[in-house]
């Protein structure tokens, strides 16, 4: 399978303060990357999708202004958690989508856990 | 009509048994349906993934049946060990306002004993 990095894989940060997280498709170009977020023992809840050169779009719920994509390039995706607050703390993953025989393959990242104390 | 329904929520298998998971939706749009194995604190792989104009689909323990009419699909898991213990998540793609999304299902936790 493709290979999608996404880093870090941990951080803690202080209330207040913000977060930026990277996520890249190491090995193959992205039509469309998204942005994940996961509660313990829950699925996944999706924040955001993002396509190169444009401006992300929401779910519903999802506060724009609170977290920040930014889709610079084919390969790479960024997702910023500003002024981040203890509710915030969760495990967010990317995935990157490419076509394939087959049909759309969406790929995830390693996932980050970011804790605000 | 968006949800994918996914059961059971947890699961038990003895090591060398058959792991069954289903999945369900409702909306015919579905185009694409992969199955994702996660370990804690990892991000979800992608397993194994079918398209509705096909029944089966195998790749070494993991196959996947497809039922079309009846909106159903499941993963089969071979002779189970202990190293397949994971969540597993089955999922639905279809194009949507332009880009394609992928619905996911609740998650199965899969322990297999040794």
């Amino acid at each position: 399978g493709a290979v999608v990095s996404q880093h870090p894989s941990r951080v803690i940060c202080k209330s207040g303060t913000s977060v930026k997280i990277e996520c890249r498709s190491l090995d193959f170009q992205a039509t469309t990357m998204f942005w994940y977020r996961q509660f313990p023992k829950q699925s996944l809840m999706l924040m955001a999708t993002s396509n190169e050169g444009s401006k992300a779009t929401y779910e519903q719920g999802v506060e724009k202004d609170k977290f920040l994509i930014n889709h610079a390039s084919l390969t790479l995706s960024t997702l910023t958690v500003t002024s981040a607050h203890p509710e915030d703390s969760s495990f967010y993953i990317c995935s990157a989508s490419r076509q394939a025989q087959a049909g759309t393959e969406a790929f995830f990242g390693q996932g980050t856990r970011l804790t605000v104390v | 009509q968006q949800q994918v329904k996914q059961s059971p929520q947890s699961l038990i298998v003895q090591k060398g048994g058959i792991s069954i998971i289903n999945c369900a939706y409702e909306n015919t749009a579905f185009d694409y349906f992969p199955w994702y194995q996660q370990f804690p604190g990892k991000g979800p792989a992608l397993l194994i993934a079918i398209r509705p104009d096909v029944s089966e689909k195998k790749e070494g323990r993991f196959t996947i049946s497809f039922n079309k009419s009846a909106k159903q699909f499941s993963l089969h898991i071979m002779d189970s060990q202990p190293g397949d213990s994971a969540t597993y998540f089955c999922a639905a793609g279809a194009k949507a306002s332009g880009t394609y999304k992928y619905i996911f299902g609740t998650g199965t936790r899969l322990k297999v004993l040794a």
